[in-house]
């Protein structure tokens, strides 16, 4: 079984430009979860996936931010007009089903200029 | 109002030393897991352990073990002989079963392991 990956592992960017990182959950996981951790803190939730549904997202998920699991596979998460205070680590997730431990990413680094 | 709170932000003890992380947490749920994961400087979050709240017993993993207590709401996290390895942050997280599995997690507590 290979674990959850997620690409790029770091981005550098510049204010106002859009990213977008991707995830692949482990095989067969049905839920897929976006975390977002900043300096010195314990990891945020954001937003999560039941295969293509997304069925919560964070107060903290601006308008800027979009996350899509369109096949119920691999789950993107685009941030538009990017702000130095979007800067952190955003980490995925993913669980077979409800109840089911939750295995995490190696997570993408964003350091917006 | 769910909330972990990890009090010692930062612990350094000497290679082969015992070690305990306290947590407590606040949930007003009856269907709960806490779980302790942790990260070392590569940044992956690496599980460790998940207990559900209606299963007190302590659990021991090799040099790992857990002591859960529902009458103080504490889950610790001890690491016997500790090895230079064991230098990371560890966190410990709640999730409720009425929340859909979204995990909150504490501050965590960096350990420091010294040769």
């Amino acid at each position: 079984d290979t674990g959850v990956s997620q690409d790029p592992r770091h981005k550098i960017t510049k204010r106002g430009q859009n990213v977008t990182f991707r995830c692949d959950p482990i095989s067969e996981h049905n839920r897929l979860y976006w975390y977002r951790q900043t300096l010195g803190q314990g990891p945020e939730f954001l937003t999560y996936f039941q295969n293509e549904a997304q069925l919560e997202k964070s107060r903290l998920l601006s308008d800027r931010f979009s996350a899509e699991r369109p096949k119920g596979s691999f789950s993107t998460l685009e941030i538009q007009r990017t702000e130095q205070g979007d800067s952190a680590m955003y980490l995925c997730a993913s669980s077979r089903t409800r109840g089911e431990t939750q295995y995490f990413g190696p997570g993408t680094r964003l350091l917006v200029l | 109002a769910q909330k972990v709170t990890q009090a010692q932000t930062e612990i350094s003890v000497v290679e082969k030393e015992d070690v305990t992380l306290d947590c407590v947490y606040e949930t007003r749920d009856t269907t709960y897991y806490l779980f302790w994961y942790k990260q070392p400087p590569s940044g992956e979050l690496v599980f460790l352990i998940r207990r559900n709240s209606f299963d007190e017993q302590n659990e021991i993993s090799g040099r790992y073990s857990w002591n859960f207590q529902k009458s103080t709401s504490s889950f610790n996290f001890t690491i016997t002989a500790s090895q230079v390895v064991d230098s990371a942050v560890y966190f410990c997280a709640l999730s409720e079963a009425d929340r859909d599995d979204k995990i909150i997690f504490g501050k965590g507590t960096r350990l420091h392991i010294l040769p």
